[in-house]
């Protein structure tokens, strides 16, 4: 199994809806990253969490939000989608030990209408 | 100003030859790490070498291995005997320890395409 899964792996939705995306982690990291892929710009930092008391904002938190239900759980809300957030979204986690390397989840592929 | 550098959009690599990808960086902190993902086409990211600042041997992992200098701020992936399977996008990203919570700042990334 996965260590850090994402759901839905796509999503199709009208410009104005709610959404959210799900991450899970079977990794045992209390680090956990959301990530936003353009085409030609990399990726990008939306939200970031140290543990469950400690959210952060990241360098492009405009128009998402973020929540961290448990240690292996952090979910990404749109909450009025726009359609310059059609995207490929990645979820990752770290260990803050040693070299702290980022795990990614496969992505979500989010198109907005 | 861009904090990583990858100047080459595409390159191209017949199979079983060695190929570099570029990569610098920019950063006025003595402790960093300098990371490599490989993305295929099915869109995952899969991490593939890393690098500290204070690293004194140049990594390597299997057929990977991170060509770094340090006085030139480069930290350039170098792939050894190329197979089809190596065709992806390569990013290279760094993380600052006091910088967004550590983390990944990654560049634009580079198209690798090998063929046989």
């Amino acid at each position: 199994d996965a260590d850090v899964t994402q759901t839905p792996r796509n999503r199709i939705t009208k410009t104005g809806k709610r959404i959210m995306l799900e991450c899970s982690q079977t990794k045992g990291h209390d680090r956990m990253y959301w990530y936003r892929q353009d085409p030609g710009l990399g990726l990008r930092l939306i939200y970031y969490s140290f543990d469950v008391k400690d959210i952060n904002k990241g360098e492009i938190s405009d128009g998402y939000s973020v929540s961290r239900q448990a240690q292996a759980k952090f979910s990404l809300s749109l909450e009025s989608a726009i359609p310059n957030q059609t995207a490929l979204y990645f979820c990752a986690t770290s260990d803050p030990t040693g070299e702290e390397t980022q795990y990614f989840g496969p992505g979500t592929r989010l198109l907005v209408l | 100003a861009q904090k990583i550098t990858q100047t080459q959009p595409g390159m191209f690599v017949q199979e079983k030859e060695a190929v570099t990808l570029d990569c610098t960086y920019d950063t006025s902190d003595p402790s960093y790490g300098l990371f490599w993902y490989k993305q295929p086409s099915s869109g995952e990211m899969i991490f593939l070498i890393y690098q500290g600042s204070y690293d004194q041997q140049n990594a390597t992992e299997g057929r990977y291995s991170l060509n770094f200098q340090k006085a030139r701020k480069s930290a350039n992936l170098v792939i050894s005997a190329s197979q089809l399977g190596d065709s992806a996008m390569y990013f290279c990203a760094m993380r600052e320890p006091y910088q967004a919570g550590t983390a990944l700042i990654f560049g634009k990334g580079t198209t690798l395409s090998v063929s046989s």
